[in-house]
């Protein structure tokens, strides 16, 4: 398995602009999450699906995020209209079952830059 | 609700000698434990995780923690640090049945000195 597949690794992007990431999970996974990592903040999560339905979006900042998970394998983030503060990584993690025994498989993340 | 608490941000060794790094929880719940290591500009990955059977456990690259309920802590250790041991950990607490509450540490910083 390839593991969890992020992209783009990189966006930079102007002020007001759409920011869609994308995540496709481990096959067979079924508990999906978004974190976002800063240096003041640390890792936070934002949200997390299992068997494609959000559970808990408490962690989403503001109305300007949103995030799908149409189907098992594919799931995205969207930021709209970007701002200089959403820069950070964003990292996606898949997990098989929804126990907290369960460990996270993280992608590589995607650095997003916003002007 | 749970938490955790890593109580140094920044540990410095050198090579060959001892690694320490400590982390407290707080749980309502049965935990889970983990430790994930994080290199530069990678993904989180585990180390090690506890949730029920052996109190010490023992993860890759020759790193082990040790659940200790009565201390509630799940210290990370190594015998002997090498330099590619050199990243960021989290320690992370969750609760055994459900997904809902899982915690990140604020990170370890380890850097290994020559």
């Amino acid at each position: 398995d390839a593991g969890v597949i992020q992209s783009p690794r990189h966006e930079v992007t102007e002020m007001g602009q759409e920011v869609t990431l994308r995540c496709k999970p481990i096959s067979g996974h079924n508990s999906l999450f978004w974190y976002r990592q800063t240096m003041m903040r640390g890792l936070e999560l934002l949200i997390y699906f299992n068997n494609n339905v959000p559970i808990d979006d408490s962690g989403m900042p503001e109305d300007r995020f949103s995030a799908k998970m149409p189907n098992a394998s594919f799931s995205t983030l969207k930021i709209q209209p970007s701002e200089p503060r959403d820069s950070a990584v964003y990292f996606c993690a898949s997990s098989l079952g929804a126990t907290g025994a369960n460990v996270l498989t993280f992608g590589a993340g995607s650095r997003l830059t916003v002007l | 609700a749970q938490s955790v608490t890593q109580l140094d941000s920044h540990v410095s060794v050198s090579e060959g000698t001892p690694v320490l790094l400590r982390c407290n929880y707080s749980s309502s719940y049965s935990p889970s434990l983990f430790w994930y290591v994080q290199h530069p500009n990678k993904g989180l990955q585990l180390l090690l995780k506890y949730t029920s059977a052996a109190t010490l456990v023992k993860g890759i690259n020759g790193f082990e923690a040790e659940f200790k309920k009565s201390e509630t802590s799940f210290h990370l250790t190594k015998p002997s640090a090498h330099m590619s041991d050199a990243a960021e950990y989290f320690c992370v607490v969750s609760p055994r049945y459900n997904n809902n509450d899982m915690r990140f540490g604020a990170g370890t910083r380890l850097t290994v000195k020559p």
